[in-house]
Order: C-alpha cells, then structure tokens, then sequence
C-alpha cells in the first residue's frame, strides 16, 4: 500500500531562517506530487508541483521553492523566512488528475 | 484563472439536523472532489464526481454534481459530532493535473 511521510510535524523558527520541509512517497511509482500551505481556519493554496523528477510548477510568486531529487521525494525549502510564511504546509500526492493523498502536515510558525 | 467557491463558510448546525454545502465554478469542470479535514488534521478524500448531474451517496452524506458540471453540493442528513471539520471542494481544470481548492466550509456541531 501507499504512504506518505512528511516532516518535521512543527518547528518554530525565527524571521530570516531558513527553511527544509520534506516529503517522501512509498509504494508508488512516478507520482504527481505536490505542496499546498493552509493558513489557520483557511483553504488550501497550492504552492507547487511536480510531474517528474527535476521538474517544479511554481504556483504564486513567493521566497519558497520546491525540488525533486528523487522520484518520490518532494522538499520545500527557503533561504530566509518571513512571518507570513507560517502556516499549516501539506504534501500530497496523486496519480494523474485524481484523489490526493496528504501528509500529515508541517506546522511552521515564524517569530 | 478558474476559482472555486463554496459556501457558506461556517455552518452551526444542531445535532440531528440536516445541512448542505454549496460548491460553484465559473468555468465548467472536469471532475469534482470532495474532502474532510477534521481539526488538527490534513485533508481526506471523500468521493469524486464527474459525470454531469451525477448523485453519489455516502451513508448520510449525499454529494451532486450539477447538470452544467459548474457547481456541486453536499448534503449532510441527521448530523453527528463526528461530522464536525471543514469540507473542502476541490475542481480539476480540464486535462491538468492541478486542483484548485474551494474555501472550505467549517461546521460545527452543537449537542
């Protein structure tokens, strides 16, 4: 069966730190893989994603990037945070057009 | 670009009663998710529509896709405390790979 880690669960950093989150897929081959952030009690932004190793759709002008080392590896990343960088950040996954797979969530909050 | 969304955006309802969330598009859609997130925790399919005036149902849980596929409702009977989280819609543009998410609605319910 499928799985989908993602970590670290919560980090508090401070404003101007950077920033790896990761994520990994098991189980499946060449997923469609994806990062969205939530801001609290709001909906879900898509931020980028991935259709194939090295290859990165970025959705919205932001200081966050994404890369695909590896099939299923996804990682979210900043050189230097911002405050309206925390939030609720969640990988997925799907095959195609179809039904998500999310993680477990990130909760980063900046100082 | 295509928008999604869903009302209304917080929904009390009593326990026992019936409630629907409304989903609409500006553009018409490929197909349709539906997702739970309870609180605290990520997002969880639910079901995918993608026939025009297509009904599904879940137990209590009734989802429509309309005959012009540019909205979608859920309709909720006899709700429980286990309905309570934020149901989120999400649309599939046609031939993407991306979802782009409504808003949410937030219910909560009171004993």
């Amino acid at each position: 069966s499928q799985t989908i880690h993602q970590w670290p669960a919560t980090l508090v950093q401070p404003v101007g730190s950077p920033l790896s989150l990761e994520c990994t897929v098991e189980g499946t081959s060449n997923p469609n893989l994806y990062w969205y952030r939530q801001a609290a009690g709001r909906g879900l932004q898509l931020l980028f994603y991935s259709v194939g190793i090295g290859q990165i759709s970025s959705e919205v002008p932001q200081n966050l990037s994404a890369s695909r080392p590896q099939d299923r590896q996804f990682i979210l990343s900043s050189k230097k945070l911002l405050l309206s960088d925390s939030g609720f950040y969640l990988c997925a996954w799907s095959r195609g057009g179809g039904e998500l797979f999310f993680g477990e969530g990130s909760r980063l909050t900046v100082l | 670009g295509q928008q999604v969304m869903q009302i209304p955006q917080y929904q009390h309802v009593q326990e026992g009663e019936d409630f629907t969330t409304y989903c609409n598009s500006s553009t018409t859609l490929s197909n349709i998710q539906w997702y739970k997130q309870r609180p605290g925790g990520h997002p969880v399919f639910l079901i995918q529509l993608v026939k025009s005036g297509e009904v599904k149902k879940q137990k209590r849980l009734t989802f429509q896709f309309g005959e012009a596929k540019k909205n979608s409702s859920l309709h909720i009977t006899a709700t429980q405390t286990t309905d309570v989280g934020t149901y989120f819609c999400a649309a599939l543009k046609a031939a993407g790979n991306k979802l782009t998410f409504g808003g949410g609605t937030r219910v909560l319910v009171k004993p």
